[in-house]
């Protein structure tokens, strides 16, 4: 498809347990960030890569969050000890960098039991 | 599905009626402004957006209107359809800010047929 997809769709783990979700931005879209929606609230930013410069991590809530890109391509997102305050949406958008309009995918729902 | 902003604001429009939405953004180093369209189980959906040099920009049943002096942002769409029905979310970004979102709380449309 042409847009953001983003993969699981849905995940159900146990707290404690390590998470990893994956987004595969826009072709061509060098700029990628993700984001934290939790139920009923706007979104957080998290973290923001830019062709290979070095990502702007400053919305990483803890140490147990981490990200990484492949080149202008496909990135993961990794939860590590997982919390129950981890529970959200966890969203990615591309862009071509600068200014215009990023572009959402549908997110990961995330559920830590 | 889960739903988004169950403790939005909400405005209640009669179909065919036009709609304001408003937003007061708290960076008044933003030079970037967007409207989203979120309807549940989806990522936000781009709108429209304008940039800082600018007081208002039309789009197809849409407008945003930049009030620079206040930091206020609003939302016109004329005749409102069923179809509108979902969380409207503003968001600001700069530069200077490497262009990451800065998303404000959201407004539940409902249109009424």
């Amino acid at each position: 498809g042409a847009g953001v997809s983003q993969s699981p769709s849905n995940k159900v783990t146990e707290k404690g347990k390590d998470v990893e979700l994956r987004c595969d931005p826009i072709s061509g879209h060098t700029a990628l960030y993700w984001y934290r929606q939790r139920l009923g609230q706007g979104l957080e930013f998290l973290i923001y890569f830019q062709g290979n410069s070095a990502p702007d991590k400053s919305g990483l809530p803890s140490d147990r969050f981490s990200a990484e890109r492949t080149g202008e391509s496909v990135s993961t997102l990794t939860i590590q000890r997982t919390q129950q305050e981890d529970s959200a949406v966890y969203l990615c958008a591309s862009s071509l960098g600068g200014p215009p309009p990023q572009h959402f995918g549908d997110g990961t729902r995330l559920s830590i039991l | 599905g889960e739903s988004v902003g169950l403790h939005l604001p909400t405005l209640s429009v009669q179909e065919g009626d036009n709609s304001i939405i408003n937003c007061a953004y708290s960076n008044s180093a933003s030079d970037y402004f967007i409207w989203y369209k979120q309807e549940s189980g989806k990522g936000p959906q781009f709108i429209i957006d304008i940039r800082s040099n600018m007081d208002k920009r039309q789009g197809q049943r849409v407008t945003v209107l930049l009030n620079k002096t206040v930091k206020h942002l609003s939302l016109q769409i004329a005749a409102t359809q069923p179809g509108d029905s979902a969380v409207y979310f503003c968001a600001e970004t700069s530069n200077n800010a490497g262009n990451m979102l800065t998303f404000g709380g959201g407004t539940r449309l409902m249109v009424k047929p």
